[in-house]
């Protein structure tokens, strides 16, 4: 499975703080998504992102989130002022194309709001 | 708006029966149905994936069945083993994936 690294592994902020979450991309791998799992919970579509676009979001993806790929390299995940709810794993994953691939997962970053 | 339902929530099996995981999906687009294992503290491992083009796919112990009718597909596990134990996740995807709620499966020696 070709390598999907996220950075960092674990963040602790203070609720109102701004985080800035970061997915390293692999070649081939055009389409790429964010993704939220609190605790022992399901995985939950963020927002999918395609040549500098959002492509969707959910309803989860408000105004304090924004994702770009700030230097054409990496994939970022930015959330504004974080709330003690936002604590939870986020996974970023890519895809070579929109519809039937399969997607790759990074390891996630744990994000610990208090 | 998009949903996938997964039953049962919990499953409990002895070594070397087999288990069923059932799920259903609400959005006619959706034309792929990967499923995924999680460890604990771990990221989901896709297991198998089914295209809507196909009914059935199996990969050794390991086979899925897609019903586009009914908007229902399942898991199925043979000869379960304990390292099989994890958080099984169905998911539908047109443009973005929906993930059910997930199968927390315990296989017993």
């Amino acid at each position: 499975e070709p390598e999907v690294t996220q950075t960092p592994s674990h963040q602790v902020t203070q609720m109102g703080q701004e985080v800035i979450l970061r997915c390293v991309p692999i070649s081939n791998h055009l389409y790429f998504y964010w993704y939220r799992q609190i605790l022992g919970q399901k995985v939950e579509f963020l927002v999918s992102f395609y040549n500098n676009e959002i492509s969707e979001k959910s309803e989860i993806f408000d105004d304090q989130f924004s994702v770009e790929r700030p230097d054409g390299s990496n994939f970022t995940l930015k959330i504004r002022s974080t709330k003690l709810e936002d604590s939870a794993m986020y996974f970023c994953a890519r895809t070579r194309d929109r519809g039937y691939n399969e997607q790759f997962f990074g390891p996630g970053t744990r994000l610990t709001v208090l | 708006g998009e949903n996938v339902e997964q039953h049962p929530s919990t499953l409990s099996v002895q070594e070397g029966d087999s288990a069923v995981i059932k799920c259903t999906y609400s959005d006619s687009a959706s034309n792929y149905f990967p499923w995924y294992k999680q460890e604990l503290g771990k990221r989901p491992q896709l297991i198998i994936d089914i295209r809507s083009n196909v009914g059935e796919k199996k990969d050794q112990r390991i086979a899925v069945t897609l019903n586009k009718t009914a908007k229902h597909f399942s898991l199925h596990i043979t000869e379960t083993q304990p390292e099989d134990s994890a958080v099984y996740f169905c998911a539908a995807r047109s443009f973005k994936t929906i993930f059910g709620a997930g199968t927390r499966l315990f296989v017993k020696a």
